[in-house]
This record gives C-alpha cells, sequence and structure tokens, in this order.
C-alpha cells in the first residue's frame, strides 16, 4: 500500500513562514491536496492539485509537489491557522491514502 | 451553502450494527459522488468508503470490506452508511464528504458523528 509521511508536528511564530512535508515515493507524479481540520470542526479542503487555492483559501496557503517530497507553505501564519494539516492522493492499488497528519502550533 | 450533516452514532457492542446517515442540501446531490471517512481518537484520517452518483459504483478500505455497506437515496437527498459486525477497532469520528465525478479530492466535508464500539 502506498504510504505518505508527515511529522507528527511543526511549530512557528506568528508572522512568520511554515512549512510541512509530505514524503511519499514518486509523490511528484500524483496530485496532491491539503486539508486543514481544527478541533471538533469539519476538515477543509485548503490546497488541492498541488498547488491550486479552492475559493476561500488565503492566498498566504501554497502548495508544491516534486520527486518524493510535496510541501504545505503558510506564509505570515496567524494564530488562527493552529490546527492539523493532512496531505492526502488518489493511488490506483491504495485509493484514497491520507498522511499521518502535522499538528501545527502557532507559538 | 454546502451542508453535510451526519447522524446515527452511538455507542453499540462489538458484534453488532449501527446505521449512519449524511443529509445534504445546498447543492444537487444525485450528480456528486460521495465518501466516508474516518478518525480514530487521537489518530488520523483514513478512507473508508465511496459511491458514485448513481449508487452504481461502490468501494470499500480493506479494514471495513464485507462489514460496512455504503448506499444512497438520491430522493431524499441523503448518503448512509450500514456497519454490522463492528470492532473495538471501528471507534471513530465518522465523516461524509463529497466529491465532484473525476475529482480525487474532499471536496467539502461534514462535522461527523461519533461511534463508539464498546462492551
Amino acid at each position: 500500500s502506498y504510504v505518505l509521511t508527515q511529522p507528527p508536528s511543526v511549530s512557528v511564530a506568528p508572522g512568520k513562514t511554515a512549512r510541512i512535508a509530505c514524503g511519499g515515493y514518486n509523490i511528484g507524479s500524483y496530485s496532491v491536496h491539503w486539508y486543514q481540520h481544527r478541533p471538533g470542526q469539519a476538515p477543509v479542503l485548503v490546497i488541492h492539485y498541488n498547488s491550486d487555492r479552492p475559493s476561500g483559501t488565503p492566498e498566504r496557503f501554497s502548495g508544491s509537489n516534486s520527486g518524493n517530497t510535496a510541501t504545505l507553505t503558510i506564509s505570515r501564519v496567524e494564530a488562527g491557522d493552529e490546527a492539523d494539516y493532512y496531505c492526502q492522493v488518489w493511488h490506483s492499488n491504495s485509493f484514497w491514502v491520507f498522511g499521518g497528519g502535522t499538528k501545527l502550533t502557532v507559538l | 451553502q454546502v451542508q453535510l450533516v451526519e447522524s446515527g452514532g452511538g455507542v453499540a457492542q462489538p458484534g453488532r450494527s449501527l446505521r449512519l446517515s449524511c443529509a445534504a442540501s445546498g447543492f444537487t446531490f444525485s450528480i456528486y459522488g460521495m465518501h466516508w471517512v474516518r478518525q480514530a481518537p487521537g489518530k488520523g484520517l483514513e478512507w473508508v468508503a465511496v459511491i458514485s452518483y448513481d449508487g452504481s459504483n461502490k468501494y470499500y478500505a480493506d479494514s471495513v470490506e464485507g462489514r460496512f455497506t455504503i448506499s444512497r437515496d438520491n430522493s431524499k437527498n441523503t448518503l448512509y452508511l450500514q456497519m454490522d459486525s463492528l470492532r473495538s477497532e471501528d471507534t471513530a469520528m465518522y465523516y461524509c464528504a463529497k466529491y465532484a465525478e473525476g475529482a480525487t479530492e474532499f471536496e467539502h466535508w461534514g462535522q461527523g458523528t461519533l461511534v463508539t464500539v464498546s462492551s
């Protein structure tokens, strides 16, 4: 089965840039989607197809994908960005696959 | 405004059954595929099952294949998950999510319903 690996946690000071990695074998050949999940709320799609922002996603959120790593970048981090972030791909053998999730802490 | 509202969660004993529902509104339900995704306590998200817009195609995660059944009633704008032979490892928050045909992302999610399997 296809495996996506994320760091359990990332910490960043307000106003700084957070980068959350998502590792997978040859992930650059797949479309990667990113979700923000605040406790007690519904997950929200923030980046789809590697780098596209759905309507409603602030421009501070961006994505990239190449080789064996996809990255979600959040610029000018705000307290409200504190949440769990998940990467996700569709794989022909494993279907819909999620990374283990990264807890973003705003210091 | 898209709304997905899950219901039907609760406490069930191992080996028993539960049926979850997901009421959809704010979009044309009959042209969208639907997923169930779950999150066990302290764990990450896990895809459970998917059904196409017309119910003709269904796929399941290996962990629930043969025990769970996904279905939909487009006349009622409602998605279902019949959960049989429940196990303790099925304890989780269950979310429904919509997707457009051909898309690989979960476009919009509900807030979830909690299922606890315990004797």
